[in-house]
């Protein structure tokens, strides 16, 4: 079954203890990025990438890093987590960069930072 | 990045058709018209996208109109399960999303 996975789906934290939210899409698409969404702001593009080895910043990449090692996978790294990044994650993955195809989203992560 | 504009609700009864507008007057001749839902406690999932053609697809209808400044996603017969937040988007060359606030649609049984 076509999809992206998310791992974990929950996950509570605290302040200061670098964790990693997993990303992978079994489709062979070219484009990932990580959203966040928080009430009240709707969904932010925190990070993307057009292909291995390639990415660039979203709207709110303050306190986030990422890697696209392998074309399947694109982790969410939070070095040094703090309350403010409590919120729901999302991963999405395309096929290409145009605007012609339809973005696939995980399932969601919700984090907690104490 | 374009801006979108759509209602903050909307309200239909079940088995009826739900025509959600979307206003994008800023809109270039390269973006790429895309509706996006998402059901309570999930991923949003696409719904239907176009360029300047009339679209159809199982899921919806997308009628974009010719200055391509509007647009309106329609539900030919709504089921509870199409209550949702549904966004409107414009999409460019590197497919960064801006979601907007979305509509959300309530179905009444």
């Amino acid at each position: 079954e076509a999809q992206v996975t998310q791992n974990p789906r929950y996950l509570i934290t605290v302040t200061g203890k670098k964790l990693t939210v997993t990303c992978s899409q079994n489709m062979n698409h070219e484009y990932m990025s990580w959203y966040r969404q928080d009430p009240g702001l709707g969904l932010r593009q925190i990070y993307y990438s057009m292909n291995v080895e390639v990415t660039d910043k979203g709207d709110v990449p303050e306190g986030y890093k990422v890697s696209r090692k392998e074309k399947r996978n694109f982790p969410l790294i939070l070095e040094s987590p703090s309350p403010n990044q409590t919120s729901l994650y999302f991963c999405a993955s395309s096929p290409e960069t145009s605007g012609k195809n339809e973005q696939f989203f995980g399932p969601g992560t919700r984090l907690t930072v104490l | 990045d374009a801006k979108t504009t759509q209602p903050n609700s909307m309200e239909s009864n079940e088995e009826e058709p739900v025509h959600l507008p979307c206003n994008h007057s800023t809109i270039s001749g390269t973006d790429y018209i895309h509706w996006y839902r998402q059901l309570p406690s999930q991923g949003p999932e696409y719904v239907i996208h176009g360029l300047t053609s009339n679209v159809n697809n199982r899921m919806a209808s997308l009628a974009i109109a010719e200055d391509r400044k509007s647009s309106t996603l329609i539900l030919h017969r709504a089921t509870l399960r199409d209550a949702a937040v549904y966004y409107c988007i414009l999409i460019q060359g590197a497919q960064k999303l801006v979601f907007g606030q979305g509509t959300r649609l309530t179905i009444n049984p």
